[in-house]
């Protein structure tokens, strides 16, 4: 079974600029969670989306948001890039959202010039 | 954003010792998880706890639910080159109504 992949791996963007990253989950998962990795504040939790809807969402400006589409593929978009948004982002998926059953990808590691 | 202390922030130590890291919070959590990332890579679930007081092993991987609930434990035996990475704690309570939070991570060197 593939595991849960994001594209692109890698991105360059700068500052004002948007960007778009996506990540597809392990067939037959219906949870896309998202996540922001940095150095000084660590993981922490973007939003959830769960067939179609966002179930629950984290702390972050409205620059960040989501969708999900009907074959469970996610995208996240941030507007307006700010320096501090360079991260690892990392999507997470499950079946129904618990996360002892969550899988991780391998991130999209976004730096902002 | 709500965090965990996780602590400590770094080890480096010989290969064939024991590890101990902990992780602490201000609140009540339902479920504790450690993860482990290698470089290049998302984290992977190592080990879940569900109880207070629960004592769970996954291999040389022990963890355990602090009986406050406010805490959880890992304990890595006869620790390998392989274990080297950044393990994470995370939490999960109805406080922080449905995330998951993590802690800041250990990173855990090993001298052959």
């Amino acid at each position: 079974k593939a595991g849960v992949t994001q594209t692109p791996r890698y991105l360059i963007k700068t500052r004002g600029q948007q960007v778009t990253l996506s990540c597809s989950p392990i067939s037959g998962h219906r949870s896309v969670s998202w996540y922001q990795q940095t150095p000084g504040q660590g993981l922490q939790f973007l939003f959830e989306y769960f067939s179609e809807t966002q179930r629950n969402k984290g702390n972050f400006p409205g620059r960040f948001s989501g969708r999900q589409f009907s074959n469970s593929r996610s995208e996240m978009n941030v507007s307006t890039l700010e320096l501090g948004d360079s991260a690892l982002y990392l999507c997470a998926s499950s079946t129904r959202g618990s996360y002892n059953e969550q899988f991780f990808g391998p991130g999209t590691r976004l730096t902002v010039l | 954003g709500q965090q965990l202390n996780q602590s400590p922030q770094s080890m480096f130590i010989q290969e064939g010792e024991d590890v101990s890291m902990n992780c602490t919070s201000s609140s009540i959590f339902n479920t504790w998880l450690w993860y482990k990332q290698d470089p290049g890579e998302g984290p992977v679930l190592l080990i879940a706890l569900y109880k207070a007081g629960e004592l769970t092993s996954n291999g040389r991987l022990t963890a355990q639910f602090g009986i406050t609930r406010k805490d959880s434990f890992l304990n890595i035996s006869a620790s390998i080159p392989s274990d080297v990475g950044i393990y994470f704690c995370a939490g999960y309570g109805s406080s922080n109504t449905g995330k998951l939070i993590f802690g800041q991570g250990t990173t855990l060197q090993v001298k052959p």
